[in-house]
């Protein structure tokens, strides 16, 4: 079965800062999606990024961008110039084919001012 | 428009009560999911629908009823709940095509708590 692993339940940044959230998972196929979903304290989830395993480029959003390392199994998430709206719980997601997506514990990230 | 939207946002309830949880969506995905999500945990999901039909039902308690009634809408059927099924349902869905679903969109849920 395939398994998603954030190992850092919490992490924080100052404001304007940089900051790398970390995914691993582990998956036999060769082809599947990864996504990050924020959900701030509003309690929507968001759709962040996402990357197709098949594309070796990475993934960007704006001031978000991944760094998938396929081999590794591994899908982080690095936000740039972090603003208080930043603040959220964050969670790495992995799809394949029509199965269920599997989320990661979660990473919840404060952004200090 | 690519908005999930779920009514009502919050909802108490009693455990004789009968009530039930809408999602409706107009982005034309054929698949739509339920999830139940407890405070500071991951969406842990319940039901898929795919084409209006029951996909995957992961072993929930017969006291939660999905239903389908057409491609845009989903519904939550409540009966006989329990205070520890007190949690957020999120409502989501995504495209499907040739069997392969996309990333999943979600609504802002309904908080539901069981007196």
């Amino acid at each position: 079965a395939q398994t998603v692993t954030q190992s850092q339940p919490e992490m924080s940044v100052q404001e304007a800062e940089t900051v790398t959230l970390s995914c691993t998972y582990d998956t036999s196929e060769s082809d599947y999606y990864l996504f990050w979903y924020k959900q701030p304290p509003s309690r929507q989830m968001i759709l962040v990024i996402r990357q197709e395993a098949y594309k070796q480029q990475n993934a960007t959003e704006n001031r978000f961008s991944v760094n998938f390392q396929k081999a590794a199994k591994s899908f982080s998430l690095k936000i740039s110039d972090s603003q208080l709206g930043d603040a959220a719980m964050y969670f790495c997601a992995y799809l394949y084919n029509n199965n269920d997506m599997r989320f990661g514990a979660g990473t919840r990230l404060t952004v200090k001012p | 428009d690519t908005e999930v939207t779920q009514t009502p946002k919050h909802l108490v309830m009693g455990m004789t009560n009968k009530k039930s949880l809408k999602c409706e969506q107009h982005m034309g995905h054929r698949a739509m999911y339920w999830y139940k999500q407890k405070a500071k945990k991951p969406p842990e999901l319940m039901f898929v629908y795919s084409y209006e039909k029951l996909s995957i039902n992961e072993s929930v308690p017969s006291r939660f009823s999905p239903e389908c009634p057409n491609s845009s809408l989903l519904n939550l059927h409540l009966h006989a709940l329990q205070p520890e099924d007190s949690a957020l349902y999120l409502c989501a869905s995504s495209q499907e095509v040739a069997g392969v679903r996309h990333e999943q969109f979600f609504g802002p849920g309904t908080r539901l708590t069981v007196l």
